[in-house]
């Protein structure tokens, strides 16, 4: 059974602060790596993918990808209040266009 | 720009009744998938379609129906609904093997 795994949290982070979320997955055949963003209630959101090993910037968000370690990150720097969400990371499946989703990361940040 | 929209965006049927969820995208994605989405399960796959006629089961597809007889509908069939079918069901699209947009939901109810 190909897997991703997350933390489900809440992990909480004041207001400013940099959060740090962590994803593993199992599938070493897996090649795209992605990150959503949903806010109860709501459908899942894009904010990142990442295709190679290193880092990924774009504006407040950073994705690192280790292929070796089968760890992805997502960094958010200067966390606001309208950050907190519930973070999924999502891989390929068999270096298909299939997602396999992690259960996600409940993200607080504080005021 | 409507983007990919579902209907109903709510619906309360009763078990043994057939519902039918629909999906229609405006952007041409040859891919387009259906998920579920339960709590302490994430999102898991149930069925998606490559193309026009092209469908295939994904991680979950027992009790559902698919078809795909134009690029921009790609409707969901409970034959026969179980109240195990409860859930909030996504349907997402893409225009290659990369990242998939998804719909605003339909939460479902089976008494």
């Amino acid at each position: 059974q190909k897997e991703v795994e997350q933390n489900s949290g809440p992990l909480s982070v004041p207001e400013g602060a940099i959060a740090s979320l962590n994803c593993t997955y199992s599938d070493r055949g897996s090649q795209s790596f992605f990150w959503y963003r949903q806010y109860s209630g709501k459908s899942p959101e894009l904010i990142m993918f990442i295709y190679s090993n290193g880092d990924k910037e774009d504006g407040r968000f950073t994705a690192q990808l280790n292929k070796a370690s089968q760890y992805v990150s997502l960094l958010i720097r200067d966390s606001q209040p309208s950050d907190s969400a519930t973070y999924l990371c999502a891989v390929t499946l068999d270096s298909s266009y299939k997602l396999i989703f992690g259960s996600g990361t409940r993200l607080l940040v504080r005021p | 720009d409507a983007g990919i929209t579902q209907s109903p965006r709510y619906k309360i049927t009763e078990t043994g009744r057939q519902v039918t969820l629909m999906c229609h995208q405006t952007w041409s994605h040859s891919y387009m998938f259906w998920y579920r989405q339960d709590l302490g399960h994430g999102l898991r796959l149930i069925y998606y379609s490559a193309a026009a006629d092209i469908t295939d089961k994904g991680e979950v597809p027992d009790g559902y129906v698919v078809s795909r007889s134009k690029t921009e509908n790609f409707p969901l069939t409970l034959e026969s609904a179980t109240r195990s079918q409860t859930s909030v069901y996504f349907c997402a699209s893409s225009v290659s093997s990369s990242e998939q947009f998804f719909g605003p939901g339909t939460r479902l109810t089976v008494l």
